[in-house]
Protein backbone atom coordinates (compact mmCIF):
# COMPACT_ATOMS: atom_id res chain seq x y z
CA UNK A 1 0.00 0.00 0.00
CA UNK A 2 1.26 3.21 -0.91
CA UNK A 3 1.33 5.54 1.97
CA UNK A 4 3.07 8.10 3.65
CA UNK A 5 2.49 8.09 7.80
CA UNK A 6 3.93 10.86 9.90
CA UNK A 7 4.53 10.79 13.76
CA UNK A 8 6.22 12.38 16.88
CA UNK A 9 3.77 15.68 17.03
CA UNK A 10 2.50 16.93 20.37
CA UNK A 11 2.34 19.24 22.94
CA UNK A 12 5.78 21.26 23.73
CA UNK A 13 6.70 24.53 25.02
CA UNK A 14 7.96 27.72 23.09
CA UNK A 15 11.85 27.69 22.49
CA UNK A 16 12.18 23.74 22.80
CA UNK A 17 12.74 21.05 20.00
CA UNK A 18 10.87 18.15 18.56
CA UNK A 19 11.66 16.27 15.06
CA UNK A 20 8.87 14.88 13.05
CA UNK A 21 9.30 11.69 11.05
CA UNK A 22 7.57 10.37 7.88
CA UNK A 23 7.58 6.56 7.27
CA UNK A 24 7.10 5.92 3.35
CA UNK A 25 5.66 2.58 2.32
CA UNK A 26 4.78 0.97 -0.75
CA UNK A 27 6.93 3.09 -3.44
CA UNK A 28 10.81 4.17 -3.64
CA UNK A 29 10.99 6.48 -1.25
CA UNK A 30 14.84 7.29 -2.58
CA UNK A 31 13.49 7.85 -5.82
CA UNK A 32 11.50 11.03 -5.25
CA UNK A 33 11.29 13.77 -3.82
CA UNK A 34 10.25 14.92 -0.38
CA UNK A 35 8.09 17.93 1.35
CA UNK A 36 6.50 19.00 4.97
CA UNK A 37 3.75 21.51 3.78
CA UNK A 38 1.75 22.75 7.49
CA UNK A 39 -1.85 24.10 7.86
CA UNK A 40 -2.18 25.94 10.93
CA UNK A 41 -5.73 25.71 12.74
CA UNK A 42 -8.42 26.76 10.00
CA UNK A 43 -5.89 28.40 7.80
CA UNK A 44 -4.58 27.59 4.34
CA UNK A 45 -1.27 25.23 3.24
CA UNK A 46 2.34 26.51 3.57
CA UNK A 47 5.11 25.11 2.02
CA UNK A 48 7.64 24.48 5.05
CA UNK A 49 10.61 22.57 3.75
CA UNK A 50 11.60 20.41 0.52
CA UNK A 51 14.33 17.62 0.16
CA UNK A 52 15.76 15.88 -3.34
CA UNK A 53 15.30 12.43 -3.27
CA UNK A 54 19.52 11.90 -2.84
CA UNK A 55 19.26 14.35 0.03
CA UNK A 56 21.97 17.39 -1.66
CA UNK A 57 19.51 19.82 -2.46
CA UNK A 58 16.62 21.39 -0.11
CA UNK A 59 14.74 24.55 -0.02
CA UNK A 60 13.17 25.80 3.68
CA UNK A 61 10.80 28.66 3.74
CA UNK A 62 11.95 31.54 5.20
CA UNK A 63 9.68 31.44 8.20
CA UNK A 64 11.58 28.59 9.48
CA UNK A 65 15.83 28.99 7.91
CA UNK A 66 17.78 28.46 10.78
CA UNK A 67 15.55 26.52 12.66
CA UNK A 68 14.00 23.75 10.73
CA UNK A 69 16.31 20.73 9.00
CA UNK A 70 14.96 18.68 6.62
CA UNK A 71 16.59 14.99 6.33
CA UNK A 72 16.00 11.71 5.17
CA UNK A 73 16.95 8.12 5.87
CA UNK A 74 16.92 6.32 2.42
CA UNK A 75 17.66 3.10 4.16
CA UNK A 76 14.98 3.63 6.70
CA UNK A 77 12.51 5.26 4.29
CA UNK A 78 11.87 7.83 6.80
CA UNK A 79 11.79 11.73 5.82
CA UNK A 80 12.42 13.89 8.91
CA UNK A 81 11.99 17.62 10.12
CA UNK A 82 14.06 18.61 13.52
CA UNK A 83 12.34 21.38 14.58
CA UNK A 84 13.73 23.95 16.93
CA UNK A 85 13.17 26.84 18.78
CA UNK A 86 9.84 26.41 18.27
CA UNK A 87 7.56 29.51 18.31
CA UNK A 88 3.40 29.47 18.93
CA UNK A 89 3.34 30.51 15.24
CA UNK A 90 4.30 27.02 14.08
CA UNK A 91 1.66 25.10 16.15
CA UNK A 92 -0.40 23.33 12.89
CA UNK A 93 -0.43 19.64 11.34
CA UNK A 94 2.51 18.93 9.72
CA UNK A 95 2.20 17.03 6.38
CA UNK A 96 4.52 15.07 4.88
CA UNK A 97 4.42 15.27 0.52
CA UNK A 98 5.89 13.45 -2.09
CA UNK A 99 7.12 14.70 -5.38
CA UNK A 100 6.46 13.45 -7.99
CA UNK A 101 9.18 14.24 -9.80
CA UNK A 102 9.61 14.10 -14.22
CA UNK A 103 9.89 18.17 -14.10
CA UNK A 104 13.48 17.72 -14.93
CA UNK A 105 14.42 17.30 -11.27
CA UNK A 106 11.81 17.85 -8.75
CA UNK A 107 8.41 19.46 -9.30
CA UNK A 108 7.31 21.13 -6.15
CA UNK A 109 4.00 19.65 -6.09
CA UNK A 110 2.66 17.33 -4.63
CA UNK A 111 0.64 13.92 -5.40
CA UNK A 112 0.72 11.72 -2.32
CA UNK A 113 0.29 13.01 1.35
CA UNK A 114 0.53 11.41 4.97
CA UNK A 115 -2.46 12.19 7.23
CA UNK A 116 -0.88 14.45 9.28
CA UNK A 117 0.89 15.01 12.82
CA UNK A 118 -0.56 18.11 14.73
CA UNK A 119 2.11 20.05 16.49
CA UNK A 120 1.05 22.45 19.32
CA UNK A 121 3.41 25.07 20.66
CA UNK A 122 2.17 26.74 24.24
CA UNK A 123 2.68 26.86 27.34
CA UNK B 1 7.92 35.97 -2.31
CA UNK B 2 5.50 35.11 -4.88
CA UNK B 3 1.85 36.26 -3.60
CA UNK B 4 -1.04 33.75 -5.00
CA UNK B 5 -4.67 35.38 -4.62
CA UNK B 6 -7.59 33.30 -4.98
CA UNK B 7 -11.08 34.47 -5.59
CA UNK B 8 -13.80 34.41 -4.66
CA UNK B 9 -13.09 33.14 -0.77
CA UNK B 10 -16.22 31.44 -0.68
CA UNK B 11 -18.51 30.27 -3.84
CA UNK B 12 -21.99 28.46 -3.10
CA UNK B 13 -23.39 26.26 -5.97
CA UNK B 14 -25.72 23.43 -6.11
CA UNK B 15 -25.29 19.57 -7.27
CA UNK B 16 -24.96 19.84 -11.44
CA UNK B 17 -24.15 22.94 -11.60
CA UNK B 18 -20.42 24.40 -13.07
CA UNK B 19 -17.98 26.70 -11.57
CA UNK B 20 -14.88 28.67 -11.81
CA UNK B 21 -12.17 29.54 -9.63
CA UNK B 22 -9.91 32.14 -9.98
CA UNK B 23 -6.09 32.46 -8.95
CA UNK B 24 -3.56 34.97 -9.73
CA UNK B 25 0.18 35.69 -9.19
CA UNK B 26 1.87 38.38 -7.83
CA UNK B 27 4.87 37.59 -11.11
CA UNK B 28 4.46 35.24 -13.78
CA UNK B 29 4.61 31.68 -12.76
CA UNK B 30 4.40 30.54 -16.74
CA UNK B 31 2.78 26.87 -16.39
CA UNK B 32 3.98 26.18 -12.87
CA UNK B 33 0.78 25.90 -10.96
CA UNK B 34 -1.12 22.96 -9.23
CA UNK B 35 -4.73 22.60 -7.85
CA UNK B 36 -5.39 21.27 -4.79
CA UNK B 37 -8.87 19.89 -2.89
CA UNK B 38 -9.19 19.65 0.63
CA UNK B 39 -11.79 18.59 2.48
CA UNK B 40 -12.41 18.87 6.63
CA UNK B 41 -9.75 16.51 8.73
CA UNK B 42 -8.57 15.08 5.10
CA UNK B 43 -5.17 16.20 3.44
CA UNK B 44 -5.24 18.06 0.19
CA UNK B 45 -5.28 15.84 -2.87
CA UNK B 46 -4.08 17.17 -6.28
CA UNK B 47 -6.16 17.75 -9.05
CA UNK B 48 -4.10 19.84 -12.07
CA UNK B 49 -0.78 20.22 -11.95
CA UNK B 50 1.49 22.15 -15.06
CA UNK B 51 -1.84 24.48 -14.64
CA UNK B 52 -3.73 22.58 -17.11
CA UNK B 53 -3.00 18.40 -16.96
CA UNK B 54 -5.04 16.66 -14.96
CA UNK B 55 -3.94 14.09 -12.35
CA UNK B 56 -4.44 10.40 -13.06
CA UNK B 57 -7.66 9.45 -11.16
CA UNK B 58 -9.20 12.61 -11.13
CA UNK B 59 -12.73 13.00 -12.98
CA UNK B 60 -12.85 14.98 -16.11
CA UNK B 61 -14.90 17.66 -15.26
CA UNK B 62 -12.30 19.10 -13.16
CA UNK B 63 -9.49 21.26 -15.82
CA UNK B 64 -7.74 23.81 -15.45
CA UNK B 65 -6.36 26.76 -17.50
CA UNK B 66 -4.47 29.97 -17.98
CA UNK B 67 -0.43 30.62 -18.04
CA UNK B 68 1.58 33.50 -16.62
CA UNK B 69 -0.46 35.20 -13.52
CA UNK B 70 -3.74 34.45 -14.61
CA UNK B 71 -5.25 31.12 -13.99
CA UNK B 72 -8.42 29.01 -13.38
CA UNK B 73 -10.22 25.97 -12.12
CA UNK B 74 -13.32 24.63 -13.72
CA UNK B 75 -15.44 22.23 -12.62
CA UNK B 76 -19.04 21.26 -14.37
CA UNK B 77 -21.22 19.28 -13.53
CA UNK B 78 -21.02 19.39 -9.48
CA UNK B 79 -21.04 16.22 -7.46
CA UNK B 80 -21.46 16.37 -3.76
CA UNK B 81 -18.08 14.53 -3.24
CA UNK B 82 -17.00 18.08 -5.03
CA UNK B 83 -17.77 20.43 -2.10
CA UNK B 84 -14.92 21.47 -0.52
CA UNK B 85 -12.15 23.56 -0.35
CA UNK B 86 -9.58 24.54 -3.41
CA UNK B 87 -6.46 26.01 -3.56
CA UNK B 88 -3.95 27.02 -5.90
CA UNK B 89 0.29 26.86 -5.72
CA UNK B 90 2.20 28.19 -7.88
CA UNK B 91 6.11 25.59 -8.09
CA UNK B 92 7.88 27.93 -10.06
CA UNK B 93 10.37 29.54 -7.52
CA UNK B 94 10.48 28.75 -3.57
CA UNK B 95 9.27 29.24 -1.59
CA UNK B 96 6.23 27.52 -3.24
CA UNK B 97 3.07 29.68 -2.11
CA UNK B 98 -0.62 28.60 -1.98
CA UNK B 99 -3.10 30.76 -2.45
CA UNK B 100 -5.51 31.25 0.55
CA UNK B 101 -8.22 28.63 -0.68
CA UNK B 102 -11.91 28.99 -1.98
CA UNK B 103 -14.41 27.12 0.39
CA UNK B 104 -17.31 25.47 -2.47
CA UNK B 105 -19.97 25.29 -0.45
CA UNK B 106 -23.63 23.89 -1.45
CA UNK B 107 -26.21 26.90 -2.02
Amino acid sequence: QVQLVEAGGGVVQPGRSLRLLCAASGFSFRSYGMHWVRQAPGKGLEWVAGLSYDGRIENHADSVKGRFAISRDNVKNTLYLQMNSLRPEDTAVYYCARDPGGCGGDCFYFDLWGQGTLLTVSS
Amino acid sequence: DIQMTQSPSTLSASVGDSVTIACRASQTVYNWLAWYQQKPGRPPKLLIYKASELQTGVPPRFSGSGSGTEFTLTVTSLQPDDFATYYCQQVHRSPFTFGQGTNLEIK
